[in-house]
């Protein structure tokens, strides 16, 4: 089976503006969560989808939100970012919700300017 | 909350030398725990996990881990390091049945010298 993928994989904005983030989970999985991963604050859940709803979040303010797809994609987005939003977004997916395994994508790199 | 502590950030080791990552966390319920390993480059890989039954569990190139219980530790061992065991290490928890996510310790930077 393929694994996780994100795309893009290299991202560089500017304050202000916004970004989407994709992800593909493995095949056959239906639970998607997102982490960013900074070198301050190591590796932080964002929050959690599964057929289609947000399961939970994580303490993060309301600029970070996302959607799944029912295909199982999800998308997070980023919105009026900021310098200290750059960081290396990781997906991850599992068959089902919080309590599974969790398997990891490669992340998209976010650059703010 | 639930927290997770790694108790060393950096290890250098020679090779062929055994190895001990420290894990403790913090929750007083059911747990389930995880070991992740991220080479250089690459995302991050599933070592082992624990999620009931027998507290030694052994995951892929030879890697163990210990759950006690009575110390909420969930120590990474292995007998024998190699130089391509050169990765950060994290120890990560979530609460069975809970609904915050992997909580993740802060990582190990393990250099193994050749």
């Amino acid at each position: 089976k393929a694994g996780v993928t994100q795309t893009p994989r290299y991202l560089i904005k500017t304050r202000g503006q916004q970004v989407t983030l994709s992800c593909s989970p493995i095949s056959g999985h239906r639970s998607v969560s997102w982490y960013q991963q900074t070198p301050g604050q190591g590796l932080q859940f964002l929050f959690e989808y599964f057929s289609e709803t947000q399961r939970n979040k994580g303490n993060f303010p309301g600029r970070f939100s996302g959607r799944q797809f029912s295909n199982s994609r999800s998308e997070m987005n980023v919105s009026t970012l900021e310098l200290g939003d750059s960081a290396l977004y990781l997906c991850a997916s599992s068959e089902g919700p919080h309590t599974d395994t969790q398997y990891f994508g490669p992340g998209t790199r976010l650059t703010v300017l | 909350a639930q927290s997770v502590s790694q108790h060393n950030h950096h290890v250098i080791l020679s090779e062929a030398a055994s190895l001990e990552l420290g894990c403790n966390y913090s929750y007083g319920g059911t747990v389930n725990l995880f070991w992740y390993v991220q080479y250089p480059g690459q995302h991050l890989q599933l070592l082992l996990k624990y999620f009931s039954g027998d507290p030694l569990v052994k995951g892929i190139k030879g890697f163990e881990a210990e759950f006690i219980k009575s110390k909420f530790s969930f120590n990474l061992r292995k007998p024998s390091v190699q130089w391509s065991d050169t990765a950060e290490y994290f120890c990560a928890v979530n609460p069975g049945g809970g609904a915050d996510g992997l909580t993740f310790g802060k990582g190990t930077h393990l250099i193994i010298q050749p």
